[in-house]
């Protein structure tokens, strides 16, 4: 069975500084998609990022970007220029490509902004 | 974009009352919705898929009986907790899949219900 793990409960940067979330997974297959989402203290679930493995570039998204290691099953999340709308929970997501769009999720880092 | 609404936002209610939630996309049509609870400080658990005209698909130990999905339309799931006690007080959320180019492999988050049982 797929297992995603964020080894960081919380973490913190300075407003305009660049932090990065970290997030493994383990899974047997070779085709799949990974997801970040964000879900900020009104509980709404955003997407962040996503990545499809069986491409080789990290997908970027403004000031989000990704560092996919397919071999080290790592998929971490770079922000650049942290703003204070970016406090939130993330929570790192996997999807099987033959799943009924079900995701496995990670437990979530809380990510503060200090201003 | 892809937007699914989701109602009440939050709900009181006794114990031993029932209370439904509703999930609608609102510019497409999701055939398949899924819902969610969340305990605080923690990730979401799925609870079961909810496939339009047909049965949801319950996760294992979650009890079927006490959560009633109903998926009768491709813009509407509901969750109805039924004879809610306070062990089911949760946040609670929907997703729904975005079909197309556009939305491939994208789910979408309703705004989730805060349900409190008395």
């Amino acid at each position: 069975a797929q297992t995603v793990t964020q080894s960081q409960p919380e973490m913190s940067v300075q407003e305009a500084e660049t932090v990065t979330l970290s997030c493994t997974y383990d899974t047997s297959e070779s085709d799949y998609y990974l997801f970040w989402y964000k879900q900020p203290p009104s509980r709404q679930m955003i997407l962040v990022i996503r990545q499809e493995a069986y491409k080789q570039q990290n997908a970027t998204e403004n000031r989000f970007s990704v560092n996919f290691q397919k071999a080290a099953k790592s998929f971490s999340l770079k922000i650049s220029d942290s703003q204070l709308g970016d406090a939130a929970m993330y929570f790192c997501a996997y999807r099987s490509s033959d799943s009924n769009y079900q995701l496995i999720w990670g437990a979530g880092t809380k990510l503060i902004i200090k201003p | 974009g892809a937007v699914v609404s989701q109602h009440p936002s939050w709900v009181i209610c006794k114990s031993g009352t029932s209370v439904k939630i509703e999930c609608r996309s609102l510019d497409f049509q999701a055939t398949t919705m899924f819902w969610y609870r969340q305990f605080p400080k923690q990730s979401l658990m799925l609870m079961a898929t909810s496939n339009e005209g047909s049965k949801a698909t319950y996760e294992q130990g979650v009890e079927k009986d006490k959560f009633l999905i109903n998926h009768a339309s491709l813009t509407l799931s509901t969750l109805t907790v039924t004879s809610a006690h306070p062990e089911d007080s949760s946040f609670y959320i929907c997703s729904a899949r975005v079909g197309g180019r556009a939305g491939a492999n994208v789910l979408t988050f309703g705004a989730g219900s805060r349900l409190t049982v008395l």
